[in-house]
């Protein structure tokens, strides 16, 4: 199976400006999380999506939203960047067992803004 | 809210040397997942362990579940260079089981060095 897959891996974009993200999951996936990862912080959470539903929500603010299509594919979406949005943006497709949720993560997207 | 403290952050060691990496939380997850993560990419799912005390082998590497399931070990002997990168654990729900949602570590920087 193809991995996932995360569209543009670089973006470098202005204060002010908005900016959208693409992530394919893995075939057969139906979920898909988004994670902001900065040396300070560490990997947060953004959210998670199934079914096209947002069933899981981190502590970000409004600027940051997210969606997911009928082909699984998601999109995530920050408006009004800041320079403290600039981070690699990684996206994760889950495979759920009985108990146990495992995720499998893209190559991320760095972005950078000045 | 979850954390996950992971120690030490940083470690530098020489090939052939053994090596512990630690995951510890006040709370506890239905399951404990090990990544390890290269420069420039995303993180890549080493391990799940789901039962407490329980331990899983990865060829050099040896993953235990503390028994009250609120910590984890990572384990490595015979440190190679191509074992340098970010290891991260990430927990997963609680006593009452999946949420579908993963609380990451910060993660140990591991260096080994020919």
């Amino acid at each position: 199976k193809a991995g996932v897959t995360q569209t543009p891996r670089y973006l470098i974009k202005t204060r002010g400006q908005q900016v959208t993200l693409s992530c394919s999951p893995i075939s057969g996936h139906r979920s898909v999380s988004w994670y902001q990862q900065t040396p300070g912080q560490g990997l947060q959470f953004l959210f998670e999506y199934f079914s096209e539903t947002q069933r899981n929500k981190g502590n970000f603010p409004g600027r940051f939203s997210g969606r997911q299509f009928s082909n699984s594919r998601s999109e995530m979406n920050v408006s009004t960047l800041e320079l403290g949005d600039s981070a690699l943006y990684l996206c994760a497709s889950s495979f759920f067992s009985r108990t146990v949720t495992e995720q499998y993560f893209g190559p991320g997207t760095r972005l950078t803004v000045t | 809210t979850q954390l996950l403290e992971q120690s030490p952050q940083f470690l530098s060691i020489q090939e052939g040397e053994n090596l512990t990496v630690y995951c510890n939380s006040s709370s506890v997850f239905s399951s404990l997942q090990w990544y390890r993560q290269e420069p420039g990419e995303g993180p890549v799912l080493l391990v799940t362990v789901v039962t407490g005390g329980e331990v899983k082998k990865l060829k050099r590497l040896t993953f235990q579940f503390g028994d009250a399931r609120k910590d984890s070990s990572l384990h490595i002997t015979a440190a190679q260079p191509g074992d340098t990168g970010l290891y991260l654990c990430a927990g997963e729900g609680g006593s009452g089981g999946s949420n579908y949602k993963l609380t990451f570590g910060k993660g140990t920087l591991l260096t080994v060095n020919p």
